[in-house]
């Protein structure tokens, strides 16, 4: 069935430093790529999203890339910050226009030390 | 705050009882997700409604149903309960039935059973 792998499941790294997340899809069809933060407690909040009619999206200090080919998409934080410490899921959605369910990975646990 | 509102936050029970979780999208939206997480699952998407019909199933169980109504809120009802339905249920929202949506999540629902 459709599965999204994510890695590391926990991440540590020093203020200023760079963090890199990466997931891998299971169903060639999904077409549509979020990435959510998420604080303890609190609701998944979307923070960037990619479409696979592009290979790259850029907002600010975070950055997605999609590979179709390898069917894998990575999350890129640059110059990190403590308030960066959080949940980091990745998900995939292959729905036709029916639908749209997002099939999500384990989750990265993101720590930022001062 | 992404528009979405959820009621109640918090909902402490017992084994065998029953319990609604309401959800009201954002205003427009016409899609309501639901989703379940837990600690050892994850985030597990549960069903899709669009202006009032279901359109998606993922990995619900029997006991739980779900229905939209014509104002567009949702309700989740979750029966004989059990001491592994304690999680957070997350009800989500998107404008239409595109497969490359953003969903918006709300603040969920923490069920505690006991």
């Amino acid at each position: 069935g459709e599965n999204v792998e994510q890695h590391p499941s926990t991440l540590s790294v020093q203020e200023g430093d760079s963090a890199v997340i990466k997931c891998t899809y299971s169903d060639s069809a999904s077409n549509y790529f979020p990435w959510y933060k998420q604080e303890l407690g609190k609701r998944p909040q979307l923070i960037i999203d990619i479409r696979s009619n592009v290979g790259e999206k850029k907002d600010q200090r975070i950055a997605v890339t999609l590979n179709k080919t390898a069917k894998h998409f990575s999350l890129h934080i640059t110059e990190t910050q403590p308030e960066d410490s959080a949940v980091y899921f990745c998900a995939s959605s292959s729905g036709p226009g029916g639908y749209n369910k997002l099939i999500f990975g384990a989750g990265t646990r993101l720590a930022v030390h001062p | 705050d992404s528009g979405v509102t959820q009621t109640p936050k918090h909902l402490i029970t017992a084994t065998g009882q029953r319990v609604t979780l309401r959800c009201s999208p954002r205003s427009g939206d016409l899609s309501v997700y639901w989703y379940q997480q837990s600690l050892d699952q994850g985030l597990q998407f549960l069903i899709q409604y669009y202006n009032g019909e279901e359109r998606a199933k993922g990995n619900i169980l029997e006991r739980f149903s779900a229905q939209q109504f014509p104002d567009l809120h949702s309700e989740l009802n979750l029966s004989s309960l059990e001491l592994g339905d304690s999680a957070l249920y997350f009800c989500a929202s998107s404008l239409g039935l595109g497969g490359r949506e953003t969903q918006y999540f709300g603040p969920g629902t923490r069920l505690l059973v006991l």
